[in-house]
């Protein structure tokens, strides 16, 4: 799977987007971006994922460049329960895989 | 989504015991799991990936002796911290492998606290 550089932490005040950006410069072709994030003493848990067009959900949005090699988190109104460690993984879209874990961003979201 | 079950969440041993931490998939069947540990301020490390029925395979540098796994059935897998040492200490979670669904599902995780 292909490897990601992400900023180790970032603020955002709180009621603002927060944008998580992430690196994946050797991305294949059937890679996808998935996005988990970890609040303190708790397992991760999966926000979104895509492949190369731009994904939204209930949780956040994901921007994918055209070329693939970075995209974008965004949590459109950060809240306090949203400080956690937000990690980008690249990886094919096959069942039972486990998931390599870089050092992710630790996103602090401010009163 | 999935409900992936950890017990204990925390547990405070002291050296030389051993611990036993259980992991349930609730909703569905794990042919497949995953145990994982977190050391402070760091991320997750794969530790070893269990298959229902059959032996388990280990990360390079993560004892089988020391950390064993069962995965008798399709909805239980146990992993045995055997002889714990204050080095043990740590978060262990465990993540069933979940072919059919987009993504991995995760136990809320165990601390491990070797006196």
């Amino acid at each position: 799977d292909a490897k990601t550089t992400q900023p180790p932490s970032m603020d955002c005040a709180e009621g603002r987007a927060a944008n998580l950006p992430c690196n994946h410069s050797t991305i294949s072709g059937n890679e996808y971006v998935y996005w988990y994030r970890q609040i303190h003493s708790q397992g991760p848990q999966y926000i979104i994922h895509g492949l190369k067009n731009n994904e939204t959900n209930e949780m956040a949005s994901l921007i994918i460049t055209e070329d693939r090699k970075s995209s974008t988190l965004i949590l459109p109104h950060a809240t306090l329960r949203d400080t956690a460690v937000y990690y980008c993984i690249v990886k094919t879209q096959t069942g039972a895989n486990n998931l390599f874990f870089g050092t992710g961003t630790r996103l602090t979201v401010i009163p | 989504g999935a409900v992936v079950s950890q017990h204990p969440s925390r547990v405070i041993c002291k050296s030389g015991t051993s611990v036993k931490i259980e992991c349930r998939s609730l909703d569905f069947q794990a042919t497949t799991m995953f145990w994982y540990r977190q050391f402070p301020k760091q991320s997750l490390m794969l530790m070893a990936t269990s298959n229902e029925g059959s032996k388990a395979t280990y990360e390079q540098g993560v004892e089988k002796d020391k950390f064993l796994i069962n995965h008798a059935s399709l909805t239980l897998s146990t992993l045995t911290v055997t002889s714990a040492h204050p080095e043990d200490s740590s978060f262990y979670i465990c993540s069933p492998g979940t072919s059919g669904y987009n993504e991995q599902f995760f136990g809320p995780g165990t601390r491990l606290t070797v006196l």
